[in-house]
């Protein structure tokens, strides 16, 4: 069975410094990953998708995550953070079943 | 503009009283997909949809019922709530299984 695991629930980062938000993932089949945003009082918004091809995908609003097969990783980086990118981040995969699984979510604090 | 919407966004209800969370798309997409999301277990499945007339349970399917008459629909019905499922609720569409969610707004439900 599938499952994701995003390591820390909450991230405190001061304003314009880089970031990283883990994420692990198990499956014996190749999958596809996701990273969400859900802003304060909004629903989720995809940031960016793993499907194949590079390794390295570029997402909205600066960030990036890179796709690490022998690690099962899909780790969310952004090498400036705004505070404007306070929200919380949901790492997701989907497998040959088509299931969706969600990780439970990480909270991301920018501090002035 | 392509959308999916959740009505209500907030519901104050009382315990055992009946109640429907709407769900409309007007992607044309084949699978909606229903969830809730509490603090510190991310989203959980409740139920899903692949097209019309084919619903199926997700995780967390107990005190929920759900029907797909028309493709754009997918309402969320509660016939008789109780606390434990104060929660916010969100629905999602995508293409087909397998495919980028879309997400509506969410619902955020109080059970008295």
């Amino acid at each position: 069975a599938q499952s994701v695991t995003q390591l820390d629930s909450q991230v405190p980062v001061f304003e314009e410094a880089p970031v990283e938000l883990r994420c692990n993932y198990s499956s014996s089949v190749s999958v596809y990953l996701f990273w969400y945003v859900q802003y304060p009082n909004q629903g989720l918004q995809l940031l960016l998708k793993y499907l194949s091809g590079s390794t390295l995908v570029k997402g909205i609003n600066g960030f990036e995550a890179e796709f690490n097969k022998s690690q099962t990783s899909f780790h969310l980086r952004k090498p400036s953070v705004h505070i404007s990118d306070t929200a919380e981040y949901f790492c997701a995969v989907i497998g040959r079943d088509d299931k969706i699984i969600f990780g439970k979510g990480t909270r991301l604090h920018i501090l002035p | 503009e392509a959308q999916v919407t959740q009505n209500p966004r907030y519901l104050i209800t009382v315990t055992g009283k009946k109640l429907t969370v709407t769900c409309s798309q007007n992607m044309n997409h084949e699978y909606m997909s229903w969830y809730r999301q509490d603090p510190g277990l991310g989203l959980r499945q409740i139920y899903y949809s692949m097209n019309v007339e084919v619903t199926d349970k997700g995780d967390v399917p107990e005190g929920y019922k759900v029907s797909r008459k028309e493709k754009r629909n997918f309402p969320l019905i509660l016939e008789s709530p109780s606390p434990n499922q104060t929660s916010l609720y969100f629905c999602a569409s995508s293409v087909k299984a397998g495919n980028i969610q879309y997400f509506g707004a969410g619902t955020r439900l109080s059970v008295l």
